[in-house]
């Protein structure tokens, strides 16, 4: 079992649409959490940071249970921008450890 | 503002051969990430660097060799290349001693085909 698992999707929602992710883990060493975005054949950006409870950044919303040992990302009124794989990624500030989820596809369509 | 560079950004190689892969980390960022990127895979980690010395070690094969240098660029070495081989890979780099916060800087990545 991965320390950090995502459903790899595809999603194919509809311009408009709101859309939510999960991810897992577990370690509950865990310490830090991140959603970086991965366009086809490009590295991955840094999108959001998961600290605490969770946080907003526009469209986007990052929220942390780790009681449940989850992070969701939510999209809303997503743009056809927005296809992209998203990655969660989970730090072990202890070992300075970084473990990438597999990564979720999502495809907004007209 | 300065990203990471990696060199080159697209390299062939043939079975067997060998390649170098050159990273140069944002200015005074002291730990560099080394990642491996095969096609519809996410990236799998290879080895990691702090302040010069290795500072963790995931699926870097025997034959693959990195280190990094005095002024903090990082060369990953692979010999006996394999058809597996080919991949992205990407480099990464943060600032351990600026105050870690987990957060990755990657590089465009280079792209290895092993024919």
């Amino acid at each position: 079992r991965k320390e950090v698992e995502q459903d790899p999707g595809p999603f194919n929602v509809p311009e408009g649409a709101t859309v939510a992710f999960n991810c897992t883990y577990s370690n509950s060493a865990s310490q830090s959490f991140f959603w970086y975005r991965q366009d086809c054949r490009k590295e991955p950006k840094l999108l959001m940071s998961v600290y605490s409870s969770g946080n907003e950044d526009g469209r986007f919303t990052a929220q942390l249970n780790r009681a449940s040992q989850y992070i969701s990302l939510l999209i809303r009124d997503s743009k056809l921008s927005d296809s992209a794989t998203y990655l969660c990624v989970a730090w072990y500030s202890s070992a300075s450890k970084i473990i990438f989820g597999s990564g979720t596809r999502l495809s907004i369509r007209p | 503002a300065a990203g990471v560079i990696q060199s080159p950004r697209h390299l062939i190689k043939e079975k067997r051969e060998t390649a170098t892969l050159k990273c140069y980390p944002i200015p005074r960022h002291d730990t560099v990430y080394w990642y491996q990127q095969g096609p519809g895979q996410d990236p799998q980690f290879l080895i990691s660097f702090y302040e010069k010395m290795q500072s963790d070690k995931g699926s870097i094969p025997d034959r693959f060799s990195a280190q990094q240098f005095s002024d903090y660029h990082s060369e990953l070495n692979m010999s006996s290349l394999e058809l597996g081989d080919s991949a992205l890979y990407f480099c990464a780099s943060s600032s351990r001693t600026g105050g870690d916060t987990g957060e990755l800087f990657f590089g465009e990545g280079s792209r290895l085909t092993v024919l």
